[in-house]
């Protein structure tokens, strides 16, 4: 059974831009969340789809943005890029309310 | 709001001892407990989880131990070994919400020496 597959893996952006990261959830999982992660602190909760219905957001700025798609894939897009953004951006897939399973992540460097 | 600590953010053990992680959570609605073990520059990997009405779940090397009325989860991993370098993080759920989140502690970084 494939895993959480995030793309790109890597990335570098300049400042002002905005940035979209892309994700698929195993097959079967319709819950898809996303977590940054920075040097130094753990797992910030950005949002969270459930059958396209974004049920819980973090407490982060209206720059990140998400959605999910019918067939429960999800993108997360930042706009205005800033340097404090860079991160490691981290998707994770489950079934309702249980355990759920990251993906690989995707590396943003702003600069 | 940290609902769910690791007030270690260091662990240093010897091949072949016992390493025990600490977390301990605020939110007596959580019921359903996990931990992850995590690589520099990867996603974190899903290790074993335990629900609220069990106080022990094994898995291998790995057991985790549930205090409910203390707050308090630990992770035991018996024997220790150089592999097992890496962040820990506790996460919990409640599984009555329709809010579907994981909350992380902030991690402990075990190291395993030889």
């Amino acid at each position: 059974k494939a895993g959480v597959t995030q793309t790109p893996r890597y990335l570098i952006k300049t400042r002002g831009q905005q940035v979209t990261l892309s994700c698929s959830p195993i097959s079967g999982h319709r819950s898809v969340s996303w977590y940054q992660q920075t040097p130094g602190q753990g797992l910030q909760f950005l949002f969270e789809y459930f059958s396209e219905t974004q049920r819980n957001k973090g407490n982060f700025p209206g720059r990140f943005s998400g959605r999910q798609f019918s067939n429960s894939r999800s993108e997360m897009n930042v706009s205005t890029l800033e340097l404090g953004d860079s991160a490691l951006y981290l998707c994770a897939s489950g079934r309702m309310n249980t355990e759920a399973f990251f993906g690989q992540g995707t590396r943003l460097t702003v600069v | 709001d940290q609902q769910v600590k690791q007030n270690s953010p260091s662990l240093s053990v010897q091949e072949g001892r016992i390493s025990i992680l600490n977390c301990d959570y605020t939110n007596s609605m959580f019921d359903y407990f996990l931990w992850y073990k995590k690589y520099p520059a990867e996603g974190p990997t899903f290790l074993i989880s335990i629900s609220s009405i069990k106080d022990k779940n094994e898995d291998g090397r790995f057991t985790v131990f549930l205090n409910k009325s203390a707050k308090h989860l630990s992770l035991h991993i018996v024997p220790s070994q150089p592999g097992d370098s890496a962040v820990y993080f506790c996460a919990a759920i409640d599984r009555g919400s329709t809010l579907g989140r994981l909350y992380f502690g902030r991690g402990t970084q075990l190291t395993v020496w030889p």
